[in-house]
């Protein structure tokens, strides 16, 4: 399996402050998405970055790429208690066994009031 | 309103009973995918469906089975369900897969339990 890894698993962090969620891969990335989920419920989609974009940002959330680690990191800005949830990135495209979409093992987020 | 339905959304069911979960979407999506959830393990792929008649393998397809008769629907088959098919399923649909805005809308989530 090609599932990605991210890091920390669990981040817990005070009101205000910001939170910074890794994503890497061992192949090459391509579109790379992030979502949410809270306590087991549905994943909600917050932000795709392209395979050539090195920057992206979408009201408090920022996701930036480092080649040197081929990895996307996640920055959430004054993070909030209700921010509290599950965080996964996931990337999909073509590979030999067809269109995959692959998530990683998710981050934790536990945002302290 | 826009969005992914799953049924049931709680299953308790036997080792070789066979069930299906439904998957249905109103946004006439191509792209339509189910995932199974563990902890600590992420969302894998079972199966995905990048139109009506065509489906494919995902990383996770051993004893599951779906179809795609319908834009619209995508069924989940357990044949003989086992114990270690017990987890949390989700259901997903984007646009196109792969394309410019290929964000994919999830469903609730179906936890079944196989005893």
């Amino acid at each position: 399996s090609q599932q990605g890894e991210e890091d920390p698993q669990a981040l817990s962090i005070q009101e205000g402050e910001n939170a910074t969620m890794n994503c890497s891969y061992k192949t090459s990335i391509n579109n790379l998405q992030w979502y949410r989920q809270n306590s087991g419920r549905g994943l909600v989609h917050l932000i795709l970055i392209r395979s050539n974009e090195r920057e992206k940002h979408s009201g408090r959330l920022r996701v930036t790429l480092d080649t040197s680690k081929k990895s996307r990191s996640l920055l959430i800005t004054a993070s909030r208690a209700a921010d509290t949830a599950s965080y996964f990135c996931a990337t999909d495209g073509w590979s030999t066994g067809g269109f995959k979409t692959i998530f990683g093992a998710g981050t934790r987020l536990f945002v302290k009031a | 309103e826009a969005q992914v339905t799953q049924n049931p959304r709680y299953l308790i069911t036997v080792t070789g009973k066979k069930l299906t979960v439904t998957c249905s979407q109103n946004m006439n999506h191509e792209y339509m995918s189910w995932y199974r959830q563990d902890p600590g393990l992420g969302l894998r792929q079972i199966y995905y469906s990048m139109n009506v008649e065509v489906t494919d393998k995902g990383d996770v397809p051993e004893g599951y089975k779906v179809s795609r008769k319908e834009k619209r629907n995508f069924p989940l088959i357990l044949e003989s369900p086992s114990p270690n098919q017990t987890s949390l399923y989700f259901c997903a649909s984007s646009l196109v897969a792969g394309g410019p805005r290929d964000t994919q809308y999830f469903g609730p989530g179906t936890r079944l339990t196989v005893l």
